[in-house]
């Protein structure tokens, strides 16, 4: 049973690129969260998706960041022009479709590096 | 959400129960109480929540006052993998499934 499988684990980008990171939930759930832990800070919400629709994208920033989770396919988070205040680990959650609970499983996460 | 307090860091031998306090005094009554850990570089990973009775499963307990101000995460027998930073968090169960607050946490260092 393959927990919140996230990649690519690393990401290397130059300024002005754009990140690409995918997250499989864990089977079963079709709650996906993302989050953004920046060096020597605390996690931070980002965004929360359920299949083909954003539910609360309050923690995105306004430009340059969107997320999907299509009908197939793990969720995206899209990163557009990526500068040096991007680089930071980057969490995906999945939670099973039960109301009440926060509880969930995160990703190993992955770590991008604008250069 | 209610705002919690707990200590920057705590050392505990391995082997022996580490305590790991949280306050949240604003605390309301549909509030839930979620602890969660993170070890270094790895994702968080869920522990233990609780609204008003004491919980515990194969990880820790959780031990809630009776005026729910105040919580402590128990770890029965630390071990050197048990080294992490803590967090404690207070959300409504209902609302926005999935849209934690992570503060500063506590960094816990067991030593041998």
């Amino acid at each position: 049973n393959a927990g919140v499988m996230q990649n690519p684990r690393h990401l290397v980008r130059r300024r002005g690129q754009e990140a690409r990171l995918r997250c499989s939930p864990m089977k079963g759930h079709s709650h996906v969260y993302w989050y953004r832990q920046l060096p020597e800070e605390g996690l931070k919400f980002m965004v929360y998706l359920q299949k083909e629709n954003i539910i609360d994208e309050s923690g995105m920033p306004k430009e340059r960041f969107s997320a999907e989770f299509p009908k197939e396919g793990p969720s995206i988070l899209r990163i557009q022009q990526v500068v040096r205040g991007d680089s930071a680990a980057y969490f995906c959650a999945s939670s099973p479709p039960v109301s009440g609970a926060n509880v969930l499983t995160f990703g190993a996460g992955s770590r991008l590096t604008v250069l | 959400d209610a705002k919690t307090t707990q200590p920057t860091s705590m050392d505990c031998a391995e082997g022996r129960a580490a305590n790991l306090p949280c306050n949240h005094s604003t605390i309301s009554g549909n509030e839930y109480v979620y602890w969660y850990r993170q070890i270094h570089s790895q994702g968080p990973q869920y522990i233990i929540h609780g609204l008003k009775n004491n919980e515990t499963n194969e990880m820790a307990s959780l031990i809630i006052t009776e005026d729910r101000k105040s919580s402590t995460l128990i770890l029965p027998h630390a071990t050197l993998r048990d080294t992490a930073v803590y967090y404690c968090i207070v959300r409504v169960g209902t609302d926005s499934w999935g849209k934690l607050q992570f503060g500063a946490g506590t960094q816990v260092v067991v030593t041998p």
